[in-house]
């Protein structure tokens, strides 16, 4: 009954290899988000799509691409890692339309590590 | 774009008394003011959030103002408990009531409450 799962939780990997991380909310929310969180925890987004749509691209370097394969599921890959692109990666999602909450709702978060 | 300052960077206070942590946005259009509580490890909660056509918001020991002309909102904990100890974080957005919506956060706040 999880709300908002992201995959894998860990992901350590070698610099110049590409990866991806998945998520996916059961919430039946339109809006999914990709943040960012350095190792001083600065929370910063990256992208936000609306019911599949693109809506939020911040500047992130081309190398990392978001893919929306339906409004339940967002994920990132990111291709040939740098060491500065270890972080946590948090998805999150929120609901939809006016009268509804505004808050956004964060997965666990993926910890990538580039070595 | 929005920029939201937060401060203390660090906090640390005695079981049972209280907590203040403020935040400035740069931005006068914006109308939505949550924030979040991140335990180590764990994903950011919403804890409590204010509408700027409200001047404070009250939830148990929480309590949330807003002073739209300084642009400037706190966040007050009173009768602190050692469970309060995590990073919080202030945010600001404009939202026009739609579903999605770009988040600018502050840098976040370590507040250590001791026994």
């Amino acid at each position: 009954d999880t709300a908002v799962s992201q995959t894998p939780k860990y992901l350590v990997t070698q610099m110049g290899n590409d990866k991806s991380i998945k998520c996916e909310q059961n919430l039946g929310h339109d809006t999914m988000y990709w943040y960012k969180q350095d190792s001083k925890k600065f929370l910063k987004i990256m992208f936000s799509y609306n019911n599949k749509e693109l809506i939020i691209n911040e500047t992130v370097p081309n190398r990392f691409s978001p893919k929306s394969p339906d409004k339940a599921h967002l994920n990132l890959h990111i291709n040939s890692l740098e060491l500065g692109d270890s972080a946590v990666y948090f998805c999150a999602s929120s609901p939809h339309g006016r009268g509804a909450s505004y808050e956004q709702y964060f997965g666990p978060g993926t910890r990538l590590t580039v070595t | 774009g929005e920029n939201v300052e937060q401060h203390p960077s660090t906090l640390s206070v005695q079981e049972g008394d209280s907590a203040v942590i403020k935040c400035t946005y740069s931005d006068s259009a914006s109308n939505y003011f949550p924030w979040y509580k991140q335990e180590l490890g764990k994903r950011p909660q919403l804890i409590i959030d204010i509408r700027s056509n409200v001047g404070e918001k009250k939830d148990q020991r929480i309590a949330v103002t807003l002073n739209k002309t300084a642009k400037h909102f706190s966040l007050h904990i009173t009768e602190t408990q050692p469970e309060d100890s995590a990073v919080y974080f202030c945010a600001a957005t404009m939202n026009s009531g739609g579903s999605n919506y770009k988040l600018t956060f502050g840098k976040g706040t370590l507040l250590t409450v001791n026994p």
